[in-house]
């Protein structure tokens, strides 16, 4: 089991504003930064924000991220429905010493 | 562009072996520390492995350690997975990515293996 908690599911009406919440620890988001993913099923994951609250040329501003001692967040506002996807946070864990992966969230478009 | 193309999944025994590539285009290939990334049905992303850039680091996750072995061929813009003793939770679609400034960024669009008797 991933040692990055992340709710199973979030969901909102079009237009409206979701936070999805990555939980670690001192090993991993405590002392490394966080990237965020959108996956399709069927398709290649996409990167939406990288150390912490960086986006990738290409990545609308509804997109955007946090991080607060070991905890991270993802934001995404104006919600549509082509935002129905999996979520996931990452981050290096050196404890593992390996990179590890949230939980996944799946958001809904009510 | 930039783009990533895995090829090898198939249907295997268990204790069997099968060996993943994956095609690099677009890009300084030789200049990337590049990963493997698997999904199992159902289930969400696990790192499986990574590889620096040169070929001269490389680590495994511990599900994977001594059975699986990741390489590389700059010369060719190729990745590779070789994956022996198979089990049946190492089914899953495998994805290669590029580790670029802190993100995997591109994916490819992934290979199924299937582990079953």
């Amino acid at each position: 089991q991933s040692v990055l908690t992340q709710p199973p599911s979030v969901s909102a009406a079009p237009g409206q504003k979701v936070t999805i919440s990555c939980s670690g620890g001192s090993s991993n988001i405590g002392d490394f930064s966080v990237s965020w993913y959108q996956h399709l099923p069927g398709t290649a994951p996409k990167v939406l924000i990288y150390e912490n609250n960086k986006r990738p040329s290409g990545i609308p501003d509804r997109f955007s991220g946090s991080k607060s001692g070991t905890s991270a967040t993802l934001g995404i506002t104006g919600l549509q429905t082509g935002d129905e996807a999996d979520y996931y946070c990452g981050t290096w864990n050196s404890n593992l010493n390996a990179h590890v992966f949230g939980t996944g969230t799946k958001v809904t478009v009510l | 562009q930039v783009q990533l193309v895995e090829s090898g999944g198939g249907v295997v025994q268990p204790g069997m072996s099968l060996t993943l590539a994956c095609a690099a285009s677009g890009f300084t290939f030789s200049g990337y520390g590049m990963h493997w990334v698997r999904q199992a049905p159902g289930k969400g992303l696990e790192w499986v492995a990574v590889i620096a850039f040169d070929g001269t680091y490389k680590n495994y996750a511990d599900p994977v350690k001594g059975r699986f072995t990741i390489s590389r061929d700059n010369s060719n813009n190729m990745l590779y997975l070789q994956m022996s003793n198979l089990r049946a939770e190492d089914t899953a679609v495998y994805y290669c990515a590029r580790w670029d400034s802190s993100r995997y960024d591109p994916w490819g669009q992934g290979t199924l293996v299937t582990v079953s008797s």
